[in-house]
């Protein structure tokens, strides 16, 4: 069936130094990807996007690379901030004949960021 | 403000009673998405709308579980009879129809506690 996962559950880092999340997904169908930051008590923020006719897209600090070949995902943030502390979700949809972009989302990995 | 808004941002309820729970869309958005994240997993789809009417209910766990969306705004989800494992956040989400169509934009979510 279809999945989102992500490989470690919490990533702890330095602040100033550089965090890679990762993803990976079962289904090959999927075209658009999706990474969500969500703080405590709050919703879902949007981050970056990337479409699968992309390997690599950046944003802010932000870095999203897509490996189609291997079905992963990982998010890049550069020189992490305290307030870069959050659970990080990837989310995944196919735009296929459903058409309806309902996303389906891994379990999220925590992101510590230490002083 | 222009986001994504939802009411109750709490509801504690008592086991067998009804809820309503209410989304306002981001302005001029066409398609509302409801999704369910209990506590420390990711988000699970429930419904799709798109203006009005719901294409997709897949996700909806069962017939206790209701939604109707008036005037191609705002969206009530309604949870009959409601059961302790209906606990959870209840965020919803809106896209619009232009690109990036599938970047989805969530509210700060309703946390239902039944007791």
């Amino acid at each position: 069936g279809e999945s989102v996962g992500l490989h470690l559950p919490t990533l702890s880092v330095q602040e100033g130094d550089n965090s890679i999340i990762n993803c990976a997904y079962s289904n090959s169908a999927s075209d658009y990807f999706i990474w969500y930051k969500q703080e405590s008590g709050k919703g879902p923020q949007f981050i970056i996007d990337i479409r699968s006719n992309m390997d690599k897209r950046q944003g802010q600090r932000v870095t999203v690379l897509l490996n189609k070949t291997v079905k992963h995902l990982s998010l890049q943030i550069a020189a992490t901030q305290p307030g870069d502390s959050a659970v990080y979700f990837c989310a995944e949809t196919d735009t296929g004949s459903s058409n309806t972009g309902k996303l389906i989302f891994g379990q999220g990995t925590t992101l510590q960021v230490k002083p | 403000g222009a986001g994504v808004s939802q009411s109750p941002s709490n509801k504690v309820t008592e086991k067998g009673k009804d809820v309503e729970l209410r989304c306002d869309p981001i302005s001029g958005h066409t398609a509302l998405y409801w999704y369910r994240q209990s506590l420390g997993q990711g988000l699970e789809f429930l419904i799709y709308f798109q203006g009005n009417s719901a294409p997709d209910k897949s996700g909806l766990p069962s017939d206790r579980f209701s939604a109707e969306r008036t005037g191609g705004s705002v969206s009530t989800l309604t949870i009959q009879r409601t059961q302790q494992e209906d606990s959870a956040v209840y965020l919803c989400a809106s896209s619009g129809i232009a690109a990036p169509k599938r970047r989805q934009y969530f509210g700060p979510g309703t946390r239902l506690t039944v007791t």
